[in-house]
């Protein structure tokens, strides 16, 4: 079978950093996305990694240990903004589909 | 602007009833995708398409049906074999096989 596993929730202050953990088990892995979807919206595409190691855009980092089967999104300077949840996603092959995980909630408190 | 565009944001369906939901692209993606999403749960894969004239089943495609008769379209009908279509339907597109999906804003499905 295929799973990932993501916290259902996380609650942090503004300003600070926090880490959304997604472990996978799939047939295949091309790579590991990560979407955030605020209430009611669509999802809005954040990073990719399909190789180890850290890929950082502005706030927001993406990390993936394959040998794990393990990933993570980091957040930093958190904002209120920030509230949303947080889908991390398997691409079991090149030509396949995404897989996505449960979601995880993120309340960035004052 | 390029974008992807679901219609009706809100639709109900009467028992037995089969509805459609409508998704255009004008991107120029290749593949294109149905999701659902039910409360505070994550996105299902009903069907994906990565070609004109050719379509996938995903995890979920019991009481759905799709057609891809052109790029930019990629209509979901919902039928009365689907018993629970209550939901959030999204659809999504993306260029060749790439990672980064694209999606349109949602369409509520309710059954009255």
């Amino acid at each position: 079978g295929q799973s990932l596993e993501q916290p259902s929730e996380v609650t942090a202050v503004e300003g600070a950093i926090v880490q959304i953990n997604c472990t996978y088990q799939t047939s295949g892995f091309y790579g590991l996305s990560w979407y955030q979807q605020h209430d009611g919206g669509a999802p809005t595409f954040l990073s990719y990694n399909g190789l180890d190691g850290l890929e950082e855009t502005g706030r927001f980092s993406s990390f993936l240990s394959r040998s794990d089967s393990y990933g993570y999104l980091l957040l930093q300077e958190l904002q209120m903004k920030d509230s949303a949840s947080y889908f991390c996603a398997v691409k079991e092959n090149q030509g396949g589909k995404l897989i996505f995980g449960q979601g995880t909630e993120l309340s960035v408190k004052p | 602007d390029g974008g992807i565009t679901q219609s009706p944001k809100y639709l109900f369906r009467k028992e037995g009833q089969n509805v459609t939901l409508s998704c255009e692209q004008n991107l120029n993606h290749d593949a294109m995708y149905w999701y659902r999403q039910d409360p505070g749960q994550g996105l299902r894969l009903i069907y994906y398409s990565q070609i004109v004239n050719d379509f996938q089943k995903g995890d979920i495609a019991e009481g759905y049906s799709v057609s891809r008769e052109k790029k930019e379209s990629f209509p979901l009908t919902v039928t009365s074999a689907q018993k629970n279509p209550t939901a959030f339907y999204l659809c999504a597109s993306s260029k060749d096989s790439h990672v980064e999906l694209f999606f349109g804003s949602g369409t509520q499905l309710s059954v009255l």
